[in-house]
């Protein structure tokens, strides 16, 4: 069964330092993966995903995200935060097959950038 | 364009009492999810309908039922609610049902209390 844990449900930074949010999946197929946003009272909004073609892949926001095999990592990257990326994210994993709208979310890291 | 539509945004039922919950998907999408996000976790997928069909089902007990329309709406039905029934029910929709490859296009969600 696929899976994914987020670790850290809390993360704090400096405006304009590094941003560094963990994904670990786990799963029995070549998985498809994903990074979702969350806004205070909104819906979910996908930054980026991967989908086994680059390692590395770029989303909207100048957030990027490399896939590690070796590592069965997902780890989610901005190099420099800004006050509006303070949001809820989530990594999440296809249930295993393509044909499906079904994903598994991590329990979500909270990000909060201080100026 | 109009995004996923969910109505009503907020909700106040009791114990006991049923809920019906409404999604009108982006134009031209024939397949909707519906997802529930408990206070400080990550959505849980419930159900997918593609063209009138269902495609998936989640591990949620049989009080929870939905439907799509010809029109390719789709309702979420709760019956008996319970007090952990409380949560923001997301829907979700995407044009081929692929959404695990594609991308999924989140409504903005239905925040139910239940008393």
């Amino acid at each position: 069964a696929q899976s994914v844990t987020q670790l850290g449900s809390h993360v704090s930074v400096s405006e304009g330092a590094l941003v560094l949010l963990r994904c670990n999946y786990s799963s029995s197929v070549p998985p498809y993966l994903f990074w979702y946003v969350q806004y205070p009272n909104q819906g979910l909004q996908l930054l980026l995903k991967y989908t086994s073609a680059a390692t590395l892949v770029k989303g909207i926001n100048g957030f990027e995200a490399e896939f590690k095999k070796s590592e069965t990592s997902f780890h989610l990257t901005k190099p420099s935060a800004h006050m509006s990326d303070a949001a809820e994210y989530f990594c999440a994993v296809s249930e295993g097959s393509w044909n499906t709208d079904k994903l598994i979310f991590g329990t979500g890291t909270r990000l909060q950038v201080f100026p | 364009d109009a995004g996923v539509t969910q109505s009503p945004t907020h909700l106040i039922k009791t114990r006991g009492q049923h809920v019906t919950l409404r999604c009108s998907p982006i134009s031209g999408h024939k397949s909707v999810s519906w997802y529930q996000q408990v206070l400080g976790q990550g959505p849980q997928f419930i159900f997918q309908y593609y063209e009138k069909e269902e495609r998936g089902r989640g591990n949620f007990p049989d009080r929870f039922s939905a439907r799509q329309f010809p029109n390719y709406s789709s309702e979420l039905n709760v019956n008996a609610l319970l007090l952990g029934d409380s949560a923001l029910y997301l829907c979700a929709s995407s044009s081929t049902g692929a959404g695990s490859r594609e991308k999924l296009f989140f409504g903005s969600g239905t925040q139910l209390s239940v008393l």
